[in-house]
């Protein structure tokens, strides 16, 4: 799997959208670009993911570049539910069942009320 | 629909010991993986099972085994508990077939070993 590259921590106000880098520099063509949160004392939560094109879900945009050797996941008017700490993964998709994570430290997002 | 549950929450043993994590899986999946997250850090996955074997694994030493039981739910199991052995155990399901590698996490056991 590709290495990513995100801040260590973040501050947004409330009711601003909040903007979450992630750099990829060496992602392949076949990896796949996701999106986890982690809110204190809970278990990882799947937020999005993508291959190229840009894609929006309830909770969130990812925005991935051209060249794919960034993307940025965008919570639109964040909540102070919205605090927790973000992680990128870039994983080639599984066929088969879904294999084991590879997590970095993340972005440690703190919205401001 | 019940998620991803985990038993016990918290637990504390003494180094050398053995211990034993439990975890029931999100209905309708039939995969459980396995991580292992210390303070400050992201979650590190352990192992995987389906269909009662172990299918991946992670970089992690052979005191950690698991199983999974016929109703899909697994264990964890740790022999010889080393101090560094404390963190926060989760376990994340879901389905073998599925096209999105979409995992759901249960709220994990905290584990102290003293």
């Amino acid at each position: 799997d590709a290495k990513t590259t995100q801040p260590p921590s973040m501050d947004c106000a409330e009711g601003r959208a909040a903007n979450l880098p992630c750099n990829h520099s060496t992602i392949s063509g076949n990896e796949y670009v996701y999106w986890y949160r982690q809110i204190h004392s809970q278990g990882p939560q799947y937020i999005i993911h993508g291959l190229k094109n840009n894609e929006t879900n309830e909770m969130a945009s990812l925005i991935i570049t051209e060249d794919r050797k960034s993307s940025t996941l965008i919570l639109p008017h964040a909540t102070l539910r919205d605090t927790a700490v973000y992680y990128c993964i870039v994983r080639v998709k599984s066929g088969g069942g879904a294999d084991g994570l590879t997590f970095g430290k993340g972005t440690h997002l703190i919205i401001q009320p | 629909d019940a998620g991803v549950t985990q038993s016990p929450t918290h637990l504390i043993k003494t180094r050398g010991q053995q211990v034993t994590l439990r975890c029931s899986p999100k209905s309708g999946h039939d995969t459980v993986s396995w991580y292992q997250q210390a303070l400050g850090q992201g979650p590190q996955f352990i192992f995987q099972y389906y269909e009662e074997e172990e299918r991946q694994r992670g970089n992690f030493p052979d005191r950690f085994s698991g199983h999974q039981f016929p109703n899909y739910s697994s264990e964890l199991n740790v022999n010889a508990l080393l101090l560094g052995d404390s963190a926060l155990y989760l376990c994340a399901s879901s389905f073998w077939l599925g096209s999105r590698d979409e995992q759901y996490f249960g709220p994990g056991t905290r584990l102290t070993v003293t």
